[in-house]
């Protein structure tokens, strides 16, 4: 079956610690993105990504890095600079490079704790 | 910058009855989406609403859209208690290079 994997499910930093998430489709989707999610709260946006060796800065980018090597992978990196990394953390795809013309498929997240 | 307000914010209702929420948004709009998230999980997908529509279906699902309003419901009919979840309204401002906004959600716990 087609779909986003994202992993770990769970994941604990401590204290100036970079940590990777991991976000895998399988979807052959062109756009990917990463959101955070706090308690009670929307999605935020992070990161996206359009093309392959391409990606914008979202809304709340700082202490947040990524690439795009692959079409199918779009790792997060949650750096010692985000001092408030505590969130649920949720990939997504879409078709084509319309970035809102066409429904996201989400991942299960990945829910970052601070040790 | 929040777009979409859902309204309520939580819902309590018996498996049977239908269930409706509120999305208003401020600007002007190419579509508007809704997602269903159940707890711990992403969200999924349910409708994408175009600007030039009025109403869609989907099944037990009926959004409508009042662009004049800036807002959208979402009428879920004889409620069943697997729609407990939390539902989100998502708008895209402008075609093809804008990002979707996401709404806080309506919390809906539909009891057995």
């Amino acid at each position: 079956d087609g779909g986003i994997t994202q992993s770990p499910k769970y994941l604990f930093r401590k204290e100036g610690q970079n940590v990777t998430l991991s976000c895998e489709q399988n979807l052959n989707h062109d756009a990917m993105y990463w959101y955070r999610q706090d308690p009670g709260q929307g999605l935020r946006l992070i990161y996206y990504s359009q093309i392959v060796n391409d990606f914008q800065k979202g809304d709340i980018a700082e202490g947040y890095s990524v690439s795009r090597e692959k079409k199918e992978s779009f790792p997060l990196t949650v750096t010692s600079a985000q001092k408030n990394p505590t969130a649920f953390y949720l990939c997504a795809s879409s078709f084509g490079t319309g970035l809102s013309n066409q429904p996201q498929h989400f991942g299960d997240g990945t829910r970052l704790s601070i040790l | 910058s929040q777009q979409g307000e859902e309204d309520p914010q939580a819902l309590s209702i018996q498996e049977g009855e239908n269930a409706t929420m509120n999305c208003s948004y401020k600007t002007s709009i190419n579509n508007l989406q809704w997602y269903r998230q159940n707890s711990g999980r992403g969200l999924v997908h349910l409708i994408l609403i175009r600007s030039n529509e009025r109403e869609k279906h989907s099944g037990r699902l009926r959004v409508t859209l009042d662009t004049s309003k800036k807002s959208s419901s979402l009428l879920i009919t004889a409620s069943r208690a697997a729609d407990t979840a939390s539902y989100f309204c998502a708008t895209a401002r402008s075609y093809n290079t804008d990002k979707l906004i996401f709404g806080t959600g309506t919390r809906l716990q539909v009891f057995p």
